[in-house]
């Protein structure tokens, strides 16, 4: 009965690779988002789907594209994975009436060799 | 300046005591205001939101809101080993689904037996 859950939990892989994070949530909520936490623990939001359409589109690579087939999943696609990348990756939610209150995914942690 | 700046940290305080959490953000039309707490190799998990001047409380928990010093706090009263974690202060510039949290760089609380 997990909330927000993603997939894989970790992900290793070389560099120039094309990798894919899956992420869904079970809570009814209208609207999804993938943010990317670095090594000092920066928390940046990255994409935000609200009902399936890009709300938010923070200055990130052309590299990585959001890709939301319903409200309850929304994926991110990596292009040509660079150093740079490696990072935990949260997925969360939020539902419309309650202030953008965000509930999130366990993360990924991707590792760029 | 940064949106959202919190105590550099990291913060130290004895179980029991009160643990003083503070944050500040730029934006005067910021909306909504949390809390959110992270354990090591988490995910945050949300802990207190607020969206008007004053106090709220929750258990041990108390934030409070001061829009006009564009200032918010996190108050933990009796303080306990298992509130060890990094806490951060997200702020959103619009009472909607699709407004943006900005969140802050964290600060570190270590609560000592």
């Amino acid at each position: 009965d997990t909330a927000v859950s993603q997939t894989p939990k970790y992900l290793v892989t070389q560099m120039g690779n094309d990798k894919s994070i899956k992420c869904e949530q079970n809570l009814g909520h209208d609207t999804m988002y993938w943010y990317k936490q670095d090594s000092k623990k920066f928390l940046k939001i990255m994409f935000s789907y609200n009902n399936k359409e890009l709300i938010i589109n923070e200055t990130v690579p052309n590299r990585f594209s959001p890709k939301s087939p319903d409200k309850a999943h929304l994926n991110l696609h990596i292009n040509s994975l660079e150093l740079g990348d490696s990072a935990v990756y949260f997925c969360a939610s939020s539902q419309e009436t309650v202030y953008n209150e965000q509930f999130f995914g366990p993360g990924t942690r991707l590792t760029v060799l | 300046q940064k949106e959202v700046e919190q105590n550099s940290g990291p913060l130290s305080v004895p179980e029991g005591a009160i643990a003083s959490l503070n944050c500040t953000y730029s934006d005067r039309g910021s909306q909504s205001f949390f809390w959110y707490r992270q354990y090591s190799g988490k995910s945050p998990e949300l802990i207190m939101s607020i969206y008007s001047n004053g106090d709220k409380e929750d258990g041990r928990f108390t934030a409070q809101l001061n829009k006009a010093s564009q200032y918010v706090s996190l108050l933990i009263r009796d303080s306990q080993p298992s509130d060890s974690a990094t806490y951060l202060c997200a702020v959103s510039l619009h009472r909607s689904n699709a407004g943006k949290s900005t969140f802050g760089d964290g600060t570190t609380l270590t609560v000592k037996p």
